[in-house]
Formats: C-alpha cells, sequence, structure tokens
C-alpha cells in the first residue's frame, strides 16, 4: 500500500494564480481531509469529504474548492492564490469517523 | 466549539520521562487523540482515549480525565528520535452538535537532549 500520497511536494506561484494540489489513499477510505498548516499553529480544516461526490466545509474553506468523483481521489483547488495560503497542506484519510486519520506527506506552498 | 491548551515547547534528556499534558474545553466529548509529528514530516497517529483511564502502548502511554478535560501523554526512557511535536486532537460528540471530525491543538515541541 502506498497509504496517502499528494503531488507536488513544493510549489510557487505567483499571486493571482491558480493551482490544484493532488491527494490519493489507496487503502479504500471513505473519510478524506484537507488542513493546513502554518508554524507554531496545529492542523486547520479546510474541506472533507464522507464519501465519493461529498464534500463539506471546514474551519478555513474560503480560496479553496474541493471535489470527490472518487473513493481514492481528493483534489484540492486555488483558484486566485493569496500570499495568506502561503503554507503546508495536508491530505488525510480514515476508515470511518472514529479511526485514526493516516496522512500524506504534505505540499509545502508558497504564493509570491 | 472546542478550545485545546498544549504547552508550546518542552525540553527532556534522554532515558527520562517527559508528561505532555493536555487540557480541553467542549460542549461535548467523543474521543481524544494523540499524533507525533517529526519536522518536515506528516503527522502519525499514536493513541485514542475514549474512557477514562491509562492506555498503554509501549513506551508511550495517554491518559484521559473526561471529567477534567484532561489528558496527558508520557513518554517513558526517552530517545533522541521522539524529538518531535505532539498534537493533542479532540472531538466533539455529535449529540451536542459538534462534528465527529477532531480539532487539533496547537502542539507541543518535544527537545530530547542528550
Amino acid at each position: 500500500n502506498a497509504g496517502v500520497t499528494q503531488t507536488p511536494k513544493f510549489r510557487i506561484l505567483k499571486i493571482g494564480q491558480s493551482m490544484t494540489l493532488q491527494c490519493a489513499q489507496d487503502m479504500n477510505h471513505n473519510y478524506m481531509y484537507w488542513y493546513r498548516q502554518d508554524p507554531g499553529m496545529g492542523l486547520k480544516l479546510i474541506y472533507y469529504s464522507v464519501g465519493a461526490g461529498i464534500t463539506d466545509k471546514g474551519e478555513v474553506p474560503n480560496g479553496y474548492n474541493v471535489s470527490r468523483s472518487t473513493t481514492e481521489d481528493f483534489p484540492l483547488r486555488l483558484e486566485l492564490a493569496a500570499p495568506s495560503q502561503t503554507s503546508v497542506y495536508f491530505c488525510a484519510s480514515a476508515r470511518e469517523r472514529s479511526y485514526e486519520q493516516y496522512f500524506g506527506p504534505g505540499t509545502r506552498l508558497t504564493v509570491t | 466549539g472546542q478550545n485545546i491548551d498544549q504547552p508550546t515547547e518542552m525540553t527532556a534528556t534522554e532515558g527520562a520521562i517527559v508528561q505532555i499534558n493536555c487540557t480541553y474545553q467542549t460542549s461535548g466529548f467523543n474521543g481524544l487523540f494523540w499524533y507525533q509529528q517529526h519536522a518536515g514530516e506528516a503527522p502519525t497517529f499514536l493513541s485514542y482515549n475514549v474512557l477514562d483511564g491509562l492506555e498503554e502502548k509501549g513506551r508511550f502511554s495517554s491518559f484521559l480525565s473526561r471529567s477534567k478535560g484532561y489528558s496527558y501523554l508520557l513518554l517513558k526512557e526517552l530517545q533522541m528520535k521522539d524529538s518531535a511535536s505532539y498534537l493533542c486532537a479532540v472531538r466533539d460528540s455529535e449529540a451536542s452538535g459538534g462534528s465527529y471530525i477532531p480539532t487539533f491543538g496547537r502542539g507541543t515541541s518535544l527537545i530530547v537532549h542528550p
């Protein structure tokens, strides 16, 4: 099992550009999540999904969009990048709601 | 909503024991997780407590007191590789109107020195 994979590992964007952060898991997990982590801060939930076709907003969804067309994939879209979106982004999955989360290696994004 | 509190940083000596505390305030409670995160890496699961008491797993133990809104992670026989950030995450009870998704604290950075 590859577990949870994320691409790219690093990216630099200019203000106003768009990009998609890819996330995939091969554990057949229903639940998937996107977090951002800023220095000295905990993980903040951006969006989550409880299964294919179902997504919902987390604590900090503004400026982001997601889709979940398959169980395996959960891409995160940034439409108009802003410096405030400079962060490390983690994707995670869980078998069921009460189970532990498995995290991907993260994407380090800088917006200048 | 939730309020989760952890110390920002702790230092300890190799071979010693360290206790990392986590206090929380929540309208309902449905479980507490501990994760370990090495610098530049992803968090990895350490433990899960939903009932009061101590859960032991090798050198790591986690304790929960629901009435006090308090948990701790105990690390014994510290090794240099235990230098990492330790994240406490709390799940609200859905019955109280909360979400089943855990909310993370800011993490405690543990530095183990020789």
